[in-house]
């Protein structure tokens, strides 16, 4: 079966940083998102790998290792309006989109 | 408007209503998607629209119900509903289907069947 792992929940305080790890196991692969959603919001887009590397888009920066089947989500200089919950999804040979269950992460001051 | 509204917000049904979701992207996509996003539970597929034909039903019972008029549109009737229905629904649309085409989500309609 097609699978997708990230942790429940993360906390970290406010002006660090912090990895949001996402392993995956998919038949085939298009290609990686990641998604912030805000409680009560709807999910938007932050990243998009397809090939191995660092992705780097102001303080957050994503990374992707197709070998260990392997992502994670780099947010630097952590501020309050970072807590939301993060979801990574990575893109079958069906090009349907397998979603993880998001990491809550929560910031403290 | 801009983006993908979607209507009601907010839905409280009997399990023996008929009920309809609507969303509506105006970002000039091509596919539109509708997701049921339940607690702590990673977001379902549910049917798939590219150019107002559906190219995805993941095993979703029959008492919901698509409809795709045009591109800009969605629908997705409801009817006979369980309670295990009651859930977050999210309408997205995409440029197209696959590669690095991003989605965007609409607010989604809050839904409790009772």
């Amino acid at each position: 079966g097609q699978n997708i792992d990230q942790p429940t929940e993360m906390t970290a305080t406010e002006g660090a940083i912090v990895q949001i790890n996402c392993t995956y196991q998919t038949s085939g692969f298009n290609g990686l998102f990641w998604y912030q959603q805000h409680a009560g919001e709807a999910p938007t887009f932050l990243s998009y790998n397809v090939l191995d590397g660092l992705e780097e888009k102001g303080r957050f920066s994503s990374f992707l290792s197709r070998s260990k089947g392997y992502s994670y989500l780099l947010l630097k200089e952590l501020q309050m309006k970072d807590s939301a919950s993060y979801l990574c999804a990575v893109m079958d040979s069906n090009y349907q989109l397998i979603w993880g269950a998001g990491t809550k992460l929560i910031i403290k001051p | 408007e801009t983006g993908v509204t979607q209507t009601p917000r907010h839905l409280v049904m009997g399990m023996t209503n008929k009920k309809s979701l609507k969303c509506e992207q105006h970002l000039g996509h091509n596919a539109m998607y509708w997701y049921k996003q339940s607690a702590k539970k990673p977001l379902e597929l549910m049917f798939v629209y590219n150019f107002k034909e559906q190219t995805e039903n993941n095993s979703v019972p029959s008492r919901f119900s698509p409809e795709c008029p045009n591109s800009s549109h969605l629908f997705l009737h409801l009817h006979t509903l369980q309670p295990e229905d009651s859930a977050l629904y999210l309408c997205a649309s995409s440029q197209d289907i696959g590669g690095s085409y991003e989605q965007y989500f609409g607010p989604g309609t809050r839904l409790t069947v009772t």
